[in-house]
């Protein structure tokens, strides 16, 4: 059965330290991995897709088929990352995991 | 930002009351997922339709349903209301139903049961 494990609820990182969110997930085949990005009084969005292997916000994120896992990662955390971060995963249904509150501290 | 308009925005009932929340999808969409996200618990995901068909279902009890008309527009209803369905419910829709694709999220209904 599909799922997507976030092991962590809540992260505080200092501005400008590296941050890395974990996502774990379980598929036997191959998957579409997405995270998602929800800000205070925003709608839940896109972040990025592994398919497309880009940076976004200085974000990236690299499918581990090894260890089954998509982490999220940041060099220098901005206050502005502060938000709400899913991890999900599409076959094509979408699972997505419980989510890890960032907040970034001054 | 693109997404999709859910209505109501709040809705407040009482136990045992039913409850209707609407999602038109985004132009040209045909998919449309339904979320609860209730505080601590994430996103559980409890409907997805596409093309006017349901494809699958959370783990919620019956008296959570729903479906998609012909112009894709689709409806949450939830029957005899319980106090722990108080949460916000999410609707996305996608572009490509049997394939990958991004999802456009509403803000969402709240709904409070009284």
């Amino acid at each position: 059965a599909q799922r997507v494990t976030q092991p962590e609820k809540l992260l505080s990182v200092f501005k400008g330290a590296p941050v890395e969110l974990k996502c774990n997930y379980s598929y036997s085949g191959s998957p579409e991995l997405f995270w998602y990005v929800q800000y205070s009084r925003q709608r839940l969005q896109l972040l990025l897709r592994h398919i497309s292997r880009e940076s976004i916000k200085g974000f990236t994120a690299d499918l581990n088929k090894g260890e089954t896992s998509f982490h999220l990662k940041k060099p220098f955390a901005q206050e502005e990352d502060s938000a709400m971060y899913y991890c999900a995963l599409s076959n094509p249904q979408f699972y997505f995991g419980t989510g890890t509150s960032l907040t970034v501290i001054p | 930002e693109a997404g999709v308009t859910q209505s109501p925005t709040h809705l407040i009932k009482t136990r045992g009351q039913q409850a209707t929340l609407r999602c038109p999808p985004i132009s040209g969409h045909t998919s449309v997922y339904w979320y609860q996200q209730a505080l601590g618990l994430g996103l559980q995901f409890l409907l997805w339709y596409d093309e006017g068909e349901e494809r699958n279902r959370g783990n919620f009890p019956p008296r959570f349903s729903g479906r998609q008309f012909p112009n894709y527009s689709s409806e949450l209803n939830v029957n005899a209301l319980e106090l722990e369905d108080s949460a916000l419910y999410l609707c996305a829709s996608s572009l490509i139903g049997r394939n990958t694709g991004e999802l456009f999220f509403g803000e969402g209904s709240r709904l409070t049961v009284l």
